[in-house]
């Protein structure tokens, strides 16, 4: 079946530092989604891709779609205390209506 | 609006009781999911539904039961519960292929 990986599973950084997450699938996605959680919280929607090679911004957050979409990358440039969660990808393989999440990448930002 | 809706929010289980983790959205929403959450594992699908009277399996639907007699709501039952399936519990709606929105989760202890 599908399967979402997404490296790495945790990520220390200083503050003002840069952070990226990759995300990986078996299969060719339809779309891909990023999510974030904070600490005791539920997974919060960040922004869905859908073409190949897709690039969006938001403020300091990067996400790319791969040429293959199969992969998938979130950039956070400048990282602050508020960026810290858990992040995920989420992506529908072909017809399927499943929405499989990646394993999550756990983000600590140190002042 | 309030969005999903689950309960309880905490649960504690002897192994071989059952239960059910209740789920309601007012959005809508065709596509009901549930999610899994355990450490390094990330989210994993449980069990899902794209509308009124019909369910399919996820990624790990053992020891787990659902139906969907109305659009609103999505219960989840637990047959006979094992130390196994502790976790914490999310239960997720969406419209079409756009974003889910999840509930406040719900976390099941069993001993």
């Amino acid at each position: 079946g599908q399967q979402v990986m997404q490296i790495p599973q945790y990520q220390h950084v200083q503050e003002g530092e840069d952070f990226t997450t990759y995300c990986n699938s078996s299969t060719t996605l339809s779309n891909i989604q990023w999510y974030k959680q904070r600490p005791g919280g539920h997974p919060v929607f960040l922004i869905q891709l859908v073409k190949s090679g897709e690039v969006k911004k938001q403020k300091r957050l990067t996400f790319q779609f791969g040429e293959a979409k199969k992969n998938s990358s979130l950039h956070i440039t400048a990282t602050q205390t508020t960026d810290v969660g858990t992040y995920f990808c989420a992506g529908r393989g072909g017809a399927t209506n499943k929405l499989i999440f990646g394993t999550g990448t756990l983000l600590a930002v140190q002042p | 609006n309030a969005g999903v809706t689950q309960t309880p929010k905490f649960q504690v289980l002897k192994t071989g009781q059952s239960m059910t983790l209740q789920c309601a959205q007012d959005m809508n929403h065709e596509y009901m999911s549930w999610y899994r959450q355990d450490p390094g594992m990330g989210l994993r699908l449980i069990h899902y539904s794209v509308g009124a009277g019909i369910t399919d399996q996820g990624e790990v639907p053992n020891g787990y039961n659902v139906s969907r007699s109305t659009t609103e709501d999505f219960p989840l039952r637990l047959l006979s519960a094992a130390p196994s399936q502790t976790s914490v519990y999310f239960c997720a709606s969406r419209f079409g292929q756009g974003e889910a929105f999840f509930g406040q989760g719900t976390r099941l202890t069993v001993v």
